[in-house]
Formats: C-alpha cells, structure tokens, sequence
C-alpha cells in the first residue's frame, strides 16, 4: 500500500562521496518535494517540481541537485556530502499546488556521514 | 511573518487525558492548515486538516480547533494513548502555492 517509496531506507557514505537518494510514488501526482529534516526538527524544504518544472529554495546549498525523468520517480544527489548533510531526508507529493491539496510524505532516507 | 509558532516542544499526558498542542500564525492569507503525526524513523502522516471557514474539525479522537479572529489553532486528542506518542507538527499554506509553513514541532509522550 505504500504510495511514496524512498530507497534507501539508510544510507552511509563517506565525507565528499556523491551520493544519490531515490523516491518513487504510486500516486501520479504532479508535485514532488524533497525535504531535509534534522534531529528534532521541522522538515526542510530544498526543491520541488512540479511536473518537470523545477524549483529551488533560496537557501538550498549548490551542493545539493534533483532529477525527476518521468512522473513516478525523483532523485536527491549530494555531490560533496558534508558532515553537516547528516539528516533524514523526505520525499512528498501532492496532486497540484495549494487549494487545500495535503503533501504525503515517504519514510525517508536516513544519511550518514562517516 | 512566515513563522507558525508552536508550543509546548514537548507534552508529557496520562493515559486517557487530553493532550492540547497550540499554533499561531501572523500571515492572513494562510488558508489550510494540516496537522502531521511523525513517529520515530518514519515519515509526517496527515492527521487532521482545516480551512479558515470552519472553527472545529473533529475526526474520532483528534479535533481541530480554529481561532481566525486570534490566529490561532489547535489540536486536540482526547483519550490519550501510549500509541500517540509521536512528534506533531502544525503547518500552515497558502492556496495555490506550494510550500508549507512548518511549527517546530511537540514531541508528546502519554504515559501507560
């Protein structure tokens, strides 16, 4: 039954290794999300699209890139994870933007940074 | 103007008690405001979600309550259980946009 699917559901790389987060849903919706969310802390958004128009937070590192080749699947690259890069981070979609359309969210991806 | 200020960080309840988590916004065009369920090495889960056209939303123990006039919400959980024990973040957006605003959270603990 699971809708938003992120893979893996750990992932330990090493300091300066790029790595790739993957999410995938079964909900064709329009909008994905990536978030970061750090111990005992709100979820972060860094990007979303919508539909394959992409949008960057302001405060986003360079550091940090998304694919999204077709509507089920999105990825998270870190290209140089540093220490601080250490935290969960969540896939979500929604069908459209706002009009009272909730955000679903996966299970996340725990990184770790040796 | 952005902020939803959340409190308390944490709520310590007995079992079958109340459990009362506040919100409060200052930005006016905040139109829907969802209320997430997180717990330990998981994903938010919708909970509850409210328009500013009602001021209570009640779905089996959880109940929003909405104070347009205060800019304030809140939820709700009555008969508190040891399973609600999570982290519950409030979030306010605005309609046609696509980001949420987040409170910092409350993590609850209900005692057996």
């Amino acid at each position: 039954d699971a809708m938003v699917i992120q893979n893996p559901r750990y992932q330990v790389t090493q300091f300066g290794k790029p790595v790739t987060l993957s999410c995938s849903q079964t909900l064709n919706h329009n909008v994905m999300y990536w978030y970061q969310q750090k111990s005992s802390q709100a979820p972060k958004l860094l990007f979303h699209y919508y539909d394959k128009d992409f949008n960057n937070e302001a405060d986003t590192p360079d550091n940090f890139q998304s694919r999204r080749p077709n509507t089920s699947f999105c990825f998270l690259d870190i290209r140089s994870p540093g220490l601080g890069d250490a935290a969960m981070y969540l896939c979500a979609t929604s069908p459209q933007f706002g009009f009272y359309q909730p955000q679903h969210f996966g299970d996340g991806t725990r990184l770790s940074i040796l | 103007q952005q902020q939803v200020k959340q409190s308390p960080q944490s709520l310590i309840v007995q079992k079958g008690g109340i459990s009362i988590i506040n919100c409060a916004y200052e930005n006016t065009a905040f139109d829907y405001f969802p209320w997430y369920q997180q717990f330990p090495g998981k994903g938010p889960a919708l909970l509850i979600a409210i328009r500013p056209d009602v001021s209570e939303k009640k779905e089996g123990r959880f109940t929003i309550s909405f104070n347009k006039s205060a800019k304030q919400f809140s939820l709700h959980i009555m008969d508190s259980q040891p399973g609600d024990s999570a982290t519950y973040f409030c979030a306010a957006s605005m309609a046609g946009t696509y980001k949420y605003i987040f409170g910092t959270g409350t993590r609850l603990k209900v005692l057996a």
